[in-house]
């Protein structure tokens, strides 16, 4: 297994640009989230899916938006990329059956600047 | 709100030494997961251990160990033996169980950089 992947693994962007950030995971992984880092910081939950068509904000969503049309694919867009959204984005993954809770498995980031 | 504190911006230690991580949370649940992840400069988050607040007992990982103070709400990390290899970001985190078909909210504190030298 690969475990979780994502893409790009850096990028430039200019203001007022899109992109998005690709994440893939083939661990069949029900769970799936969006952190970004910045300087300094320990992670912050951007967005989180608990299944394919069903997504939810998390603590830092504005600027962002997810889609989740598979188990394995989880985007993450960026609409007018603005110098606040420089980061490290980490994609995650986790298998959850009811109340259980079980480990998050990260992906390698992708660091993106905004110029 | 749930918060989690790591006082030490910076460690660093000598190879075969023991060092220890502090970490502080602030909630007011009874049943919540606790975690340490390592960021080495390859940027990959890893589980180094986790602890359920339910059990008395601190959770171990060969050379690393906590000390799981519940009441003063409390959990630090314990490397024994220090390796090249330790040297990493160190972030702790916190997690309340979800409900049912819940997602795994962590929270993480600011982390700690840990230097190891030979």
């Amino acid at each position: 297994n690969a475990g979780v992947t994502q893409t790009p693994k850096f990028r430039i962007l200019k203001i007022g640009q899109s992109m998005t950030l690709q994440c893939t995971q083939d661990m069949n992984h029900n769970y799936m989230y969006w952190y970004r880092q910045d300087p300094g910081m320990g992670l912050k939950l951007i967005y989180y899916s608990v299944g394919a068509g069903i997504t939810d904000k998390g603590e830092v969503p504005n600027g962002y938006n997810v889609s989740r049309s598979t188990t394995e694919d989880f985007p993450l867009r960026l609409e007018l990329a603005a110098p606040s959204q420089t980061s490290v984005y980490f994609c995650a993954s986790s298998y959850s059956l009811g109340p259980s809770t079980d480990t998050q498995y990260f992906g390698p980031g992708t660091r993106l600047t905004v110029l | 709100a749930q918060t989690v504190t790591q006082s030490q911006p910076e460690m660093s230690v000598q190879e075969a030494e023991t060092v220890t991580l502090s970490c502080t949370y602030d909630t007011s649940e009874n049943n919540y997961y606790l975690f340490w992840y390592k960021q080495p400069p390859s940027r990959q988050m890893i589980l180094v251990i986790r602890q359920e607040a339910y059990k008395q007992q601190n959770a171990t990982e060969n050379r690393f160990s906590v000390n799981f103070q519940k009441a003063a709400k409390s959990f630090s990390l314990k490397i024994s033996d220090s390796q090249l290899g330790d040297t990493a970001m160190y972030f702790c985190a916190f997690m309340i169980p979800p409900l049912l078909r819940g997602a795994q909210k962590l929270v993480f504190g600011q982390g700690t950089r840990l230097t190891i030298n030979p």
